[in-house]
């Protein structure tokens, strides 16, 4: 069974830094594109960020360009999220999701998404 | 960017009607056009990608179709366990974006 857990979210002040982690498990990691999507409170699905299977690709939402890194550890089968210069609109559930195809590139729908981890940026 | 439009943005409907959502994108998508439904406090869940194919163990009764810019999610015999938010995504170009999301109310 495919297993997403996301953590190290909390509450952060503006300007401060985060790291998320996710941890995978039930199925070959280093095969599969990872992805960071995000939702604010009451609000849509954003995605965030991107990285192939082999990290040759990353790919950042404008609104995160800049300050956000991704990575990915494939001896650890984790995926991480950076996030520098942290703002209020930052505010979100940030999900940890699993591209649908094996290899390949980030133009992939997402087939499994972790329970997500609350990020809240406020003075 | 491409942007996704779905509506309507909610809809009221009863269990074993028929529900359709559109989804327009500002530029063509081709087939690369993917529907997930999020139930309240969940996470989402993949429903249906490349514009109608069905993933494995999601139920006969939602069914996808369109191609281009203009796409649609239809809900044959709507079941209490649909009611849910709905979002299409493009999976065409990056950044891979979102509609704003159907609400589907009883």
């Amino acid at each position: 069974e495919v297993q997403l857990v996301e953590s190290g979210g909390g509450l952060v002040q503006p300007g401060r830094t985060l790291r998320l982690s996710c941890a995978a498990s039930g199925f070959t990691f280093d095969n599969f594109a990872m992805f960071w999507v995000r939702q604010a409170p009451g609000k849509g699905l954003e995605w965030v960020s991107g990285v192939t299977w082999n990290s040759g690709e990353i790919a950042y939402a404008d609104s995160v360009k800049g300050r956000f890194i991704i990575s990915r550890d494939n001896s650890k089968n984790s995926l991480y999220l950076q996030m520098n210069s942290l703002r209020p609109e930052d505010t979100a559930v940030y999900y940890c999701t699993k591209g649908a195809h094996p290899v390949g590139g980030l133009i992939v729908p997402s087939d499994h998404w972790g329970q997500g981890t609350l990020v809240t940026v406020s003075s | 960017d491409i942007q996704l439009t779905q509506s309507p943005s909610s809809l009221s409907a009863s269990v074993g009607d028929r529900v359709t959502i559109t989804c327009r994108a500002s530029q063509t998508v081709s087939r690369y056009l993917n529907w997930y439904q999020q139930s309240p406090g969940k996470a989402p869940k993949l429903l249906i990608y490349a514009s109608f194919t069905l993933r494995s163990g999601v139920p006969s009764r939602f069914s996808g179709s369109g191609s281009g810019t203009d796409f649609t999610l239809t809900i044959n015999s709507l079941q209490i366990e649909d009611f849910a938010t709905y979002y299409c995504q493009q999976s065409y170009s990056i950044p891979l974006t979102f509609g704003g999301g159907t609400r589907v109310e009883i």
